[in-house]
C-alpha cells in the first residue's frame, strides 16, 4: 500500500450504533489531520494530530472521538451521531516541521450516511 | 474565517483559459491550492510562500498577493483532465510545523470537448 488509505470506504450507521474510521499512511509523516466535507460546505478540520499528540480540536462535537496510537495510524470514533454528521471524512497526512509549509496528502474518505 | 474564492462554477471549451481567485480578510503567510476531481481526494497542485510569486504546474499557475490577501490561479489551454474543484487554502500562523488549513468554499471547474 501507498500514500493514505482509509476504511472503511463506505459506512452506514445508526444513531446509536458506534464505529470507527481508520486511516493509514505510509509517508512517514509526522502530522495526520481528520477533515469532514459535506455537500455545498468547504472542507473542514476537525482534529489535527503531531507527533501523536493531539494539537487541534476545532469544537468538534464529543460523539466524534479522535485517537493516533502512533505517526502512521489515526482513528476517528464515532458513537451515537446524528443525521447531520453524514458527510464525507477524508484524513491526510504532511510533514512537520520548521522547514515548511508541507503539503497535504488525503486518503480518499469515508462516506458516512448516519440514519 | 475562511477564505472567499470565485467563481463558485465555470465552463470552459478545452483549450479555453480560466481564472480562479481565492481572497482572505486575514493576512497571508502562504496560499495552498488543491484540486479534487468527482469521488477522489483533494489533490496537492502547489504552495505559494511570498507575495507576487508565481508558481507552476504544467500548465496551472498561480499568484500571491500578500498586500491584497489574494491568490489567483491560472489555468491555461484547459484540458479535459482539469475538470474538478479546485480549492485555496490558507494556513494559520507562518511556515513550520504542522498545516492547520482552512480551505475555501471551491470553485467547480468543468471543461467540455
Amino acid at each position: 500500500e501507498t500514500g493514505v488509505t482509509q476504511t472503511p470506504r463506505h459506512l452506514v450507521m445508526g444513531m446509536t450504533n458506534k464505529k470507527s474510521l481508520k486511516c493509514e499512511q505510509h509517508l512517514g509523516h509526522n502530522a495526520m489531520y481528520w477533515y469532514k466535507q459535506s455537500a455545498k460546505k468547504p472542507l473542514e478540520l476537525m482534529f489535527v494530530y503531531n507527533f501523536k499528540e493531539q494539537t487541534e480540536n476545532n469544537s468538534v462535537p464529543s460523539r466524534f472521538s479522535p485517537e493516533c496510537p502512533n505517526s502512521s495510524h489515526l482513528f476517528l470514533h464515532l458513537h451515537t451521531l446524528q443525521p447531520e454528521d453524514s458527510a464525507l471524512y477524508l484524513c491526510a497526512s504532511s510533514h512537520s516541521g520548521l522547514a515548511g509549509p508541507y503539503e497535504q496528502y488525503f486518503g480518499p474518505g469515508t462516506r458516512l450516511t448516519v440514519t | 474565517q475562511q477564505p472567499v474564492q470565485s467563481p463558485q462554477a465555470v465552463i470552459l471549451r478545452e483549450g479555453e483559459d480560466a481564472v480562479i481567485n481565492c481572497s482572505s480578510s486575514k493576512a497571508l503567510y502562504s496560499v495552498h491550492w488543491y484540486r479534487q476531481k468527482h469521488g477522489e481526494a483533494p489533490v496537492f497542485l502547489m504552495i505559494l510562500l511570498k507575495g507576487g510569486e508565481q508558481k507552476g504546474h504544467d500548465k496551472i499557475s498561480a499568484s500571491f498577493n500578500e498586500k491584497k490577501q489574494q491568490s489567483s490561479l491560472y489555468l491555461t489551454a484547459s484540458q479535459l483532465s482539469y475538470s474538478g474543484t479546485y480549492f485555496c487554502g490558507t494556513p494559520k500562523g507562518s511556515f513550520g510545523g504542522y498545516q492547520k488549513v482552512t480551505f475555501g468554499t471551491g470553485t467547480k471547474l468543468q471543461v467540455i470537448p
